[in-house]
């Protein structure tokens, strides 16, 4: 059964760059897309962006001019870089894989478990 | 972006209560619909998909329906592991967007 786990550092300074690491154990993470979902303290999920395991990708909009999603296939892994973080960033990263419906359509069948970022100086 | 609208946003209800919680979309998304739960501290977790299909795993209990613009996640009879907080997602669009969650808890 694949299970997915975040890693990364937990504290990240203003107007720096956050990075995170999403590794996919127990399958590989050829043919399928895989997503980074974040959820500040307190409220709702926010979708951040998708990648295909061959490397194009997807981000939301209004997260895209900061956002850059990669993968490595070597390791089973894919990334995430966050640029020029304010206090507004600080949340639980989750890294999932999506479910396809369709060309364009995907929810999230497995997740991490998430990981706790907080941006301060 | 499409907007989705869940409601209630919390209420109460006890152990073997039939809940149903409602999720709107700003506009027609077909049956490209899916439910999660999230507990305090843990990460969601898949129920339901297309609208209406239990994800593998999931008891009986949970069911979903609607299509277009209207969806439901009902409970047929709550069991205490299910006070947790639900939260619907369109994947109609290629810029995925969730509902703002329900929380369910104990009255």
């Amino acid at each position: 059964q694949v299970q997915l786990q975040e890693s990364g550092p937990g504290l990240v300074k203003p107007s720096e760059t956050l990075s995170l690491t999403c590794t996919v154990s127990g399958g590989s993470i050829s043919s399928y897309y895989w997503s980074w979902i974040r959820q500040p303290p307190g409220k709702g999920l926010e979708w951040i962006g998708y990648i295909y395991y061959s490397g194009s990708t997807n981000y939301n909009p209004s997260l895209k001019s900061r956002v850059t999603i990669s993968v490595d296939t070597s390791k089973n892994q894919f990334s995430l870089k966050l640029s020029s973080v304010t206090a507004a960033d600080t949340a639980v990263y989750y890294c999932a894989r999506l479910a396809a419906a369709g060309r364009g359509k995907y929810y999230m069948d497995v997740w991490g478990k998430g990981t706790t970022v907080t941006v301060s100086s | 972006a499409i907007r989705m609208t869940q409601s209630p946003s919390s209420f109460s209800a006890s152990t073997g209560d039939r809940v149903t919680i409602t999720c709107r979309a700003s506009q027609g998304i077909s049956s490209y619909l899916a439910w999660y739960q999230q507990k305090p501290g843990k990460a969601p977790k898949l129920l339901i998909y297309a609208a209406s299909t239990l994800q593998s795993g999931v008891p009986s209990r949970f069911s979903g329906s609607g299509s277009g613009t209207d969806f439901t996640l009902t409970i047929s009879c709550l069991q205490s592991e299910d006070f947790a907080t639900y939260y619907c997602q369109q994947y109609y669009s290629y810029l995925l967007t969730f509902g703002g969650g329900t929380k369910v808890e104990i009255k």
